[in-house]
């Protein structure tokens, strides 16, 4: 069974229309990160919440917000998708104790047009 | 990430043993993992290492750390064309919860 959901699996969007991301995971785990992965690159970590408390990533743009309104879900909101925003965009999750492997969604591949 | 370098490419012969090797600077890494991605999908953990061993077996997978030279490499036994995809070595530091990846190294298995 999926331990770590993402919605939708594919998702186009306008230029400057904003567009929300979602992420669920049934692991009860306190850490949650959203990466975006450009086409042949590493995972990039945006952001990630520790239970209710956000940590952003000193790179990542303003357009890039993200909600957590309970332990099981986390969203991803671009306010205004540039072409440059297309990408695969990686839920994971983590324990933030001993062995913190990540484990990861399936992904949301978002494209503009 | 740039603490963590991995080749970028790497192609076999099916049958032939892969290996994978990934080098990495923060001396106080605890967990060493690698995942393994095929092609429109998410990132699967195959395996992982504690710092205070020197290699973990698994089925076909041998993962082999020299602490020493911060190396650690993935080896894949027999290998199948299913095994093509982007492998991905990851660390935790010791003061750290989150992980830090390489760009990857996509594996390209030849009939």
């Amino acid at each position: 069974d999926a331990m770590v959901i993402q919605n939708p699996r594919y998702q186009v969007t306008q230029f400057g229309k904003p567009v929300t991301l979602s992420c669920s995971q049934t692991l009860n785990h306190n850490v949650m990160y959203w990466y975006q992965q450009k086409s042949s690159q590493a995972p990039k970590l945006l952001f990630h919440y520790y239970d209710k408390d956000f940590n952003n990533e000193a790179d990542t743009p303003d357009n890039f917000q993200s909600r957590r309104p309970n332990t099981s879900f986390c969203f991803l909101d671009i306010r205004s998708p540039g072409l440059g925003d297309a990408a695969m965009y990686l839920c994971a999750t983590s324990r933030a104790e001993g062995n913190t492997e990540a484990f990861f969604g399936q992904g949301t591949r978002l494209t503009v047009v | 990430g740039e603490d963590v370098e991995q080749s970028l490419f790497l192609s076999v012969r099916e049958g032939d043993s892969s290996v994978i090797n990934c080098t990495y600077t923060d001396s106080s890494s605890t967990y060493l993992y690698w995942y393994k991605q095929e092609p429109g999908a998410g990132l699967q953990l195959l395996t992982y290492i504690f710092s205070n061993m020197d290699m973990k077996q698994d089925q076909r997978l041998t993962v082999l750390l020299n602490k020493k030279d911060k190396h650690l490499s993935l080896r894949i036994a027999d290998t199948q064309t299913g095994d093509s995809a982007i492998y991905f070595c990851a660390e935790r530091a010791v003061n750290d919860y989150k992980l830090s990846f390489g760009a990857g190294t996509t594996v390209t298995v030849r009939a």
